[in-house]
């Protein structure tokens, strides 16, 4: 099917790293995102991951790229108050103009 | 400011009345989409264009129209709202490459009553 799928829920603590899963089904995509969706607000895009890549670090952002297991990972280093939103992972389907499909949402929820 | 603005943010409406969703963007990107979010199932794709004049269906589009008669504006248009197309909705723009990524609104929240 298209389904990407994401656990909907995420509980840290401040100071701790924060790792937010994805699998998708279609090996063919061309570019993985991550979007944040903090509350009232649209999304907004943190990084992406071309498909021939394994891993791209951003700050204190890194992604994983298991593309044997359709499998994508976001790390959030030293994870903040500020961080609590719902992420977002989506694949871009190259062979359909690019068209995004998104999983359901990781509401993350970052205690002091 | 780049942006993708969309109006209004929030809209209360009765069944079968006719309502229009603007939106508009000053990138000039060729490609923009609607989406919905619901809870649990993410954004799915009501219908998309790829420039002026081209639009074509995503994977919701029953009950919807669009139009793209400019580049900047791609309305969302509701001829008879139903209570099931109560949700949160965002346009969203790209340029041509993938590796940019979206642009997305912020988001009208639509009753449907």
């Amino acid at each position: 099917g298209e389904d990407v799928e994401q656990s909907l829920f995420l509980s840290v603590r401040e100071g701790d790293s924060s790792v937010i899963n994805c699998t998708y089904t279609d090996s063919s995509s061309t570019y993985l995102y991550w979007y944040k969706q903090e509350p009232g607000a649209g999304l907004q895009l943190l990084t992406y991951i071309f498909s021939n890549m394994d891993m791209k670090q951003d700050q204190r952002l890194t992604v994983l790229l298991n593309k044997k297991d359709k499998h994508l990972s976001l790390r959030i280093a030293d994870t903040q108050t500020g961080d609590s939103a719902i992420y977002f992972c989506a694949e871009s389907r190259h062979n359909q103009g690019g068209k995004l499909i998104f999983g359901q949402g990781t509401e993350l929820s970052v205690k002091p | 400011e780049a942006q993708v603005t969309q109006n209004p943010r929030y809209l209360i409406t009765v069944t079968g009345k006719k309502l229009t969703v603007t939106c508009s963007q000053n990138m000039n990107h060729e490609y923009m989409s609607w989406y919905r979010q619901d809870p649990g199932l993410g954004l799915r794709q009501i219908y998309y264009s790829m420039n002026v004049e081209v639009t074509d269906k995503g994977d919701v589009p029953e009950g919807y129209k669009v139009s793209r008669k400019e580049k900047r504006n791609f309305p969302l248009i509701l001829e008879s709202p139903s209570p099931n197309q109560t949700s949160l909705y965002f346009c969203a723009s790209r340029d041509g490459g993938e590796e940019d990524g979206y642009t997305f609104g912020s988001g009208t929240r639509l009753t449907v009553v």
